[in-house]
């Protein structure tokens, strides 16, 4: 059964700085995974989707790299800023089935 | 292009009311819908998905019930409500396993 995790749970940086927010996952049999974005009251915002033949997406500020092998992606996000406040989560479909599997999120709070 | 839409926004519902909440699709056709609940500090559950018309699988025993009576068109539904049907309720859909789309989602309180 496919387990996705993220690290860490929560992160308070000051404005400007890059930071890493990681996923890994239990069952590398991936077709792609997906990085969202979640604004406090609101639905998920897809921010960048790596198929399984990629190693990097970039969009802007953001870019997610993909390890198949050792079952981990990562988020940078570049020069942070205040609005980039929010959970980010990562989520891949499932190796059966139609239900995607998704991590518990990374809260980020971006202080000016 | 896509788009996904949800309502009601918010709803404020008593114990043992019917609930029905309502998701539908534009620029699609045949996608995955997904229903899921988010509960206060809480992960992502998911409720039902439905890969066609009328076929509806439930991933958790509830109170809840869902249905798919047209192609972009899924509902969430309760008979009775209970209180910890209170959440974040959000609807999605993908085409077969590909990228994932939300809804703006719905919050329920149940009182």
């Amino acid at each position: 059964k496919q387990e996705v995790t993220q690290i860490p749970a929560a992160l308070s940086v000051p404005e400007g700085e890059n930071l890493v927010l990681n996923c890994s996952f239990t069952d590398s049999a991936i077709y792609n995974l997906q990085w969202f974005r979640q604004d406090p009251g609101k639905g998920l915002t897809s921010l960048l989707l790596i198929q399984s033949s990629q190693r990097e997406q970039t969009s802007g500020r953001l870019n997610a790299s993909l390890d198949k092998s050792s079952g981990r992606s990562t988020l940078y996000i570049a020069a942070s800023q205040p609005g980039d406040s929010a959970t980010y989560l990562c989520a891949v479909p499932p190796s059966y089935g139609q239900n995607f599997v998704f991590g518990p999120g990374t809260r980020l709070s971006v202080l000016p | 292009s896509q788009t996904i839409h949800q309502w009601p926004a918010t709803l404020v519902q008593p114990v043992g009311s019917p609930l029905s909440l309502e998701c539908t699709v534009e620029g699609t056709s045949n996608p995955n819908l997904y229903w899921y609940r988010q509960a206060a500090g809480r992960g992502l559950q998911l409720l039902f998905y439905s890969v066609g018309i009328g076929q509806i699988s439930s991933e958790v025993p509830q109170n809840l019930s869902a249905s798919r009576p047209q192609d972009r068109q899924f509902i969430l539904s309760s008979k009775k409500l209970l209180l910890s049907d209170s959440g974040f309720y959000l609807c999605a859909w993908s085409v077969r396993l590909s990228e994932q789309f939300f809804g703006p989602g719905t919050r329920l309180t149940v009182l």
